[in-house]
């Protein structure tokens, strides 16, 4: 396993157009999040899911914001109707946990997203 | 809940020199500490985690940080500083009984030559 993979690694696109992302997290972990890093900041917390459910969503996210995972594997994100607000970029990343504990988070490269 | 405070969001050091970067973190809990660090338009790669064990951790590229729960920190140090280590690193905490990943707002590095 090559480790955490986003597509696409950049995306331009209109304002008031509608974006998709994917993530593909590390085979065997469980836990997949999103955070979100604009320039000279650190990251985000967005959105985590624990296999298929999504258990949070941060209060940064509008309605315009929507993450999936079906079948606990890959995940997307949706902006809808994309601001300039919404220039990014956004990160993936997935960790293996139990009730016991948290390995490290894997990052992606990144989707690097500009709204013109 | 957990914090973590980065004091110098930007430090320059001349090639060879000690690179010593600053992290204090607030948790209510045992933390898990993490340093990343990333490259630009590239996502953060783990340079070494604390998890309650050895409070003194190496990690890669020559990096280790030290765990000192009497002054809440967790500083990032390398004896000799290269020109690749110039980037932007990034403290972060989690606990165990928690998910999230609280990051800082991160320290770039410059490497003089």
């Amino acid at each position: 396993d090559t480790g955490v993979s986003q597509d696409p690694r950049h995306k331009i696109t209109k304002r008031g157009q509608n974006v998709t992302f994917r993530c593909d997290p590390i085979s065997e972990h469980n836990r997949l999040y999103w955070y979100r890093q604009t320039l000279g900041q650190g990251p985000e917390f967005l959105t985590y899911f624990q296999n298929e459910a999504q258990l949070e969503k941060s209060r940064l996210l509008s309605d315009r914001f929507s993450a999936e995972r079906p079948k606990g594997s890959f995940s997307t994100l949706e902006i809808q109707r994309t601001e300039q607000g919404d220039s990014a970029m956004y990160l993936c990343a997935s960790s293996l946990a139990s009730l016991r504990r948290n390995t490290e988070a894997f990052f992606g490269q990144g989707t690097r997203l500009t709204v013109v | 809940a957990q914090s973590v405070t980065q004091l110098g969001s930007h430090v320059s050091v001349s090639e060879g020199a000690l690179v010593l970067l600053r992290c204090n973190y607030s948790s209510s809990v045992p933390p898990y500490l993490f340093w990343y660090v990333q490259y630009p338009n590239q996502g953060l790669q783990l340079l070494l985690k604390y998890t309650s064990a050895a409070t003194l951790v190496k990690g890669i590229n020559g990096f280790e940080a030290e765990f000192k729960k009497s002054e809440t920190s967790f500083h990032l140090t390398k004896p000799s500083a290269h020109m690749s280590d110039a980037a932007e690193y990034f403290c972060a905490v989690t606990t165990s009984g928690t998910y999230k990943y609280i990051f800082g707002t991160g320290t770039r590095l410059k490497v003089l030559a």
